[in-house]
């Protein structure tokens, strides 16, 4: 196990609703990564946050955001979904290195329908 | 968007063979090569990173090696074993991102 956590697991929303996705980050680390994983791709990288910030940032729409609190947990929030937004939610802890290994959670699946 | 791919998309090995396969990424701005091996319903979990041009890593009977130069790396597995069933993910870190690949998955046959 990673330590890492998130939840819900599952989700259903219809088009053009709001949801909030969140992770608990293993003990230690102060990076939290978020990706989004579609059916037969790679995960795509969503955006990144370092100490309460946003430190880098995908090809992704700004009604994609995020939060990192001071006990390093982070949410996802989208707005406005899309169907194209049913997908995995994966999120990963870690030290802000690049060669540091991101520990992944087991991920969030979403369906909008 | 970096372009990182990995072959074959899946491959089916019998139980005690051995087996390998690709990941292939750009070769400039390279820091670090990631392996993870992903059973559904799982979290990733991470095996290698890599980082030296001639890097080469083992865990039990898997194993990576890495040329950064040609902008590749293979992993083995040695003697498949059914739990070896799942997908391997390689991922490129130039950045603070990873760049996946899609996968190989890997189905090992009793």
């Amino acid at each position: 196990e990673t330590g890492v956590t998130q939840s819900p697991t599952h989700l259903i929303k219809t088009r053009g609703q709001q949801v909030t996705l969140r992770c608990s980050s293993q003990s230690g680390h102060n990076t939290v990564s978020w990706y989004q994983q579609a059916l037969g791709q790679g995960p795509q990288f969503i955006f990144q946050y370092y100490r309460e910030e946003e430190n880098g940032r995908g090809n992704f729409p700004p009604r994609f955001s995020g939060l990192q609190f001071p006990n390093y947990s982070s949410e996802l929030n989208v707005n406005a979904l899309e169907l194209d937004d049913s997908a995995l939610y994966l999120c990963a802890s870690s030290f802000l290195n690049r060669e540091e290994t991101q520990y992944f959670g087991p991920g969030t699946r979403l369906l909008v329908l | 968007i970096l372009n990182v791919e990995q072959s074959p998309q899946s491959l089916h090995v019998q139980e005690g063979d051995s087996t390998n396969f690709t990941c292939s990424f750009p070769s400039s701005n390279f820091y670090a090569l990631h392996w993870y091996r992903w059973e559904t319903a799982k979290s990733p979990e991470a095996l290698f990173v890599m980082t030296l041009n001639g890097d080469e890593k083992k865990k039990g009977r898997i194993s990576a090696t890495l040329n950064t130069k040609e902008g590749y790396s293979y992993l083995y597995i040695k003697g498949s074993q059914p739990e070896d069933s799942a997908t391997y993910l390689c991922a490129f870190n130039s950045d603070y991102k990873l760049s996946f690949g899609a996968g190989t998955t890997v189905t090992v046959r009793a």
